[in-house]
């Protein structure tokens, strides 16, 4: 079965300072991972994916299969960017793709 | 892009009451959706599986005969929290699968959920 682990539940940071979210999986298939991002009284919103490789918000993650992880970077953290984060990975099961969630890390950015 | 809503979101309950949450796609079809819950400060844990037309799959752990869960259409997935006690207490939260999205998905607004 497919596990999702995000060893930091609270993650605290100066304004400007990086930040790294990390983010370790077990699956035995071809993983397909998600980061989302949850702020304050919003609903779950995707951040960003790796097939797409691309960077949002000035955050990046990169995959790394031989580490198994996934893990979030931005180089300068904003206030903005308090929020809770869930790293995910989507894979199959009896009823098709789910998205297996992380215990989530919540990021707060000091002023 | 996408949007899925959720309705209500937040309800309180007695005891032995039911309770009906709703899930609607607004721009597009979910032939899946899934159903999940969260405690406070955890994360989100995945109760069900619902594919329009067919049964929901649940997870293991999740009372079936409890939470019932209706896909009857593209646009529309129910949540039936049946003879809800104080410990069905949380927050429910439904997501879709976007199509042709690269297995993107979209999440409801959730609903609070309190039984007094």
């Amino acid at each position: 079965a497919q596990r999702v682990t995000q060893p930091e539940k609270l993650l605290s940071v100066f304004k400007g300072a990086p930040v790294e979210l990390k983010c370790n999986y077990s699956y035995s298939g071809s993983p397909e991972l998600f980061w989302y991002v949850q702020y304050s009284r919003q609903r779950l919103q995707l951040l960003l994916r790796h097939i797409s490789r691309e960077s949002i918000k000035g955050f990046t993650a990169d995959l790394n299969k031989g580490e198994t992880s996934f893990h979030l970077k931005k180089p300068f953290a904003q206030e903005e960017d308090s929020a809770m984060y869930y790293c995910a990975l989507s894979a199959y099961n009896n009823a098709g793709n789910m998205l297996t969630f992380g215990g989530g890390t919540r990021l707060m950015v000091k002023p | 892009g996408a949007v899925v809503s959720q309705h209500p979101s937040w309800v309180i309950c007695k005891s032995g009451t039911s309770v009906k949450i709703e899930c609607r796609s607004l721009d597009f079809q979910a032939t899946t959706m899934f159903w999940y819950r969260q405690f406070p400060k955890q994360s989100l844990m995945l109760m069900a599986t619902s594919n329009e037309g067919s049964k929901a799959t649940y997870e293991q752990g999740v009372e079936k005969d409890k939470f019932l869960i209706n896909h009857a259409s593209l646009t529309l997935s129910t949540l039936t929290v049946t003879s809800a006690h104080p410990e069905d207490s949380s927050f429910y939260i439904c997501s879709a699968r976007v199509p042709l999205s690269g297995d993107g998905y979209t999440f409801g607004s959730g609903t609070r959920l309190t039984v007094v």
